[in-house]
């Protein structure tokens, strides 16, 4: 498809358990972002993939929150351990250089 | 460090009106980028505009424009002829200069949630 892609839309998980978050960018682009959305809240950085570079790991809220990038294309979010405080809408977006970051339409996680 | 503020938690406008969302941001980039994103309650995050900090122009898109005003560290955004499908959470973001590398995420606002009476 043209646009960032997400699975799965939804996931729901028991405490403790460990999820995985991917996100498909726009072919070309070499930004990726990953962003953290609680209910009624604004969007909270996790982390940015520039190209080649190291990642901007800044905004992981835990060590329990990991991302990669393989071949500079799709990017998978792990969190370990999951809390219920983990629970949100997790947000992917891709840009190019040139281009506005577009948005995925997220995934939304549960914790029980 | 860059921050991006909207004041502005609630606004209302009558139908076929315009309204302005306030964004003002701080940075010490002299280059940078804003945007302007929409998040209908489908939760879905559209880009609807973008003016580079050098750009002389406000940008402008259909029915959105940007009033930039660069001394004052503003980018309001003026959303001509409101419509009932305006009605949104819309977020003020900016972006630092290509050269800053890795460091170079968005930083969003909290948000102003635009309701359209008909």
């Amino acid at each position: 498809g043209a646009g960032v892609s997400q699975s799965p839309s939804n996931k729901v998980t028991e405490k403790g358990k460990d999820v995985e978050l991917r996100c498909d960018p726009i072919s070309g682009h070499t930004a990726l972002y990953w962003y953290r959305q609680s209910l009624g809240q604004g969007l909270e950085f996790l982390i940015y993939f520039q190209g080649n570079s190291a990642p901007d790991k800044s905004g992981l809220p835990s060590d329990r929150f990991s991302a990669e990038r393989t071949g500079g294309s799709v990017s998978t979010l792990t969190i370990q351990r999951t809390q219920q405080e983990d629970s949100a809408v997790y947000l992917c977006a891709s840009s190019s250089s040139l281009t506005a970051p577009f948005f995925g339409p997220g995934t939304r996680l549960t914790v029980l | 460090a860059q921050k991006i503020t909207q004041t502005q938690p609630g606004m209302f406008v009558q139908e076929k009106e315009a309204v302005t969302l306030d964004c003002t941001y701080d940075t010490s980039d002299q280059s940078y980028g804003l945007f302007w994103y929409k998040q209908p309650s489908s939760g879905e995050m559209i880009f609807l505009i973008y003016q580079g900090s050098y750009d002389e122009q406000n940008a402008t898109e259909g029915r959105y424009s940007l009033n930039f005003q660069k001394a004052r560290k503003s980018a309001n955004l003026v959303i001509s002829a409101s419509q009932l499908g305006d009605s949104a959470m819309y977020f003020c973001a900016m972006r630092r200069p290509i050269s800053s590398g890795s460091a170079r995420q968005l930083t969003f606002g909290s948000g102003t949630q635009l309701t359209v009476l008909p």
